[in-house]
């Protein structure tokens, strides 16, 4: 398997209250991944990254941040939380174009 | 828009016999399909892939066949064991786009004994 690991793996959080998930690899990918997992629509790109400090939108960025600082790490910000957001977040890391990606065991977030 | 569909949400297919799980893509600049297995509670797991230039890649009891001109590809498993109970999710990503994935929303399969 994959060494990434995401934490926490479960947080209730509050409406406003703003929220950080963390993804660390062993890896040493180059590309990081967020991704949300809602019934029926499968998993949906949140942001991604392709080295430190450069990161990029994916489909459903609106209300979330990134940074990435180091190469082992990929930070997902929620910069005020609303219950639109609860959802399961998945990192991915990737070591190249047209590789596979590896995922994370997910993030449960409750916003109430 | 959804750009990848996998138009079946479940499917139960008794142990022994062949799973065939399917999805369809909209976006001609996708060149690289993967499959997805999804234990509950767990993240996705790479499953198999398959490279535009193919049209079919094998990896044990699993393959995918991709038909460019339909857009369409299947994966097929056989034989099912009950342990192939999942969900399976069908992704899609396109060169020059730092293999972001796009998904579709998964097949449920269901190995019956």
């Amino acid at each position: 398997d994959a060494g990434i690991t995401q934490s926490p793996r479960h947080k209730v959080t509050e409406t406003g209250t703003p929220v950080t998930l963390r993804c660390h690899q062993t890896e040493n990918h180059r590309y990081m991944y967020w991704y949300r997992q809602d019934p029926g629509h499968g998993l949906r790109l949140i942001h991604y990254s392709y080295g430190v400090k450069d990161t990029d939108k994916g489909e459903v960025s609106d209300g979330y941040s990134v940074s990435r600082s180091k190469t082992e790490d990929f930070l997902l910000t929620l910069e005020s939380a609303t219950s639109s957001q609860t959802s399961v977040y998945f990192c991915a890391i990737s070591e190249s174009q047209g590789s596979r990606a590896f995922f994370g065991q997910g993030t449960r977030l409750t916003v109430v | 828009d959804q750009q990848v569909k996998q138009n079946s949400p479940s499917l139960s297919v008794q142990e022994g016999r062949i799973s065939i799980l399917n999805c369809d893509y909209t976006n001609s600049m996708f060149d690289y399909f993967l499959w997805y297995k999804k234990y509950p509670a767990e993240g996705p797991t790479f499953l198999i892939s398959i490279s535009s230039i193919k049209d079919k890649n094998e990896d044990g009891r699993f393959t995918v066949f991709l038909n460019k001109s339909a857009k369409h590809l299947s994966l097929h498993i056989v034989p099912s064991q009950p342990g192939d109970s999942a969900v399976y999710f069908c992704a899609a990503s396109a060169a020059g786009t730092a293999s972001k994935l796009t998904f579709g929303t998964g097949t449920r399969l269901q190995v019956t004994l």
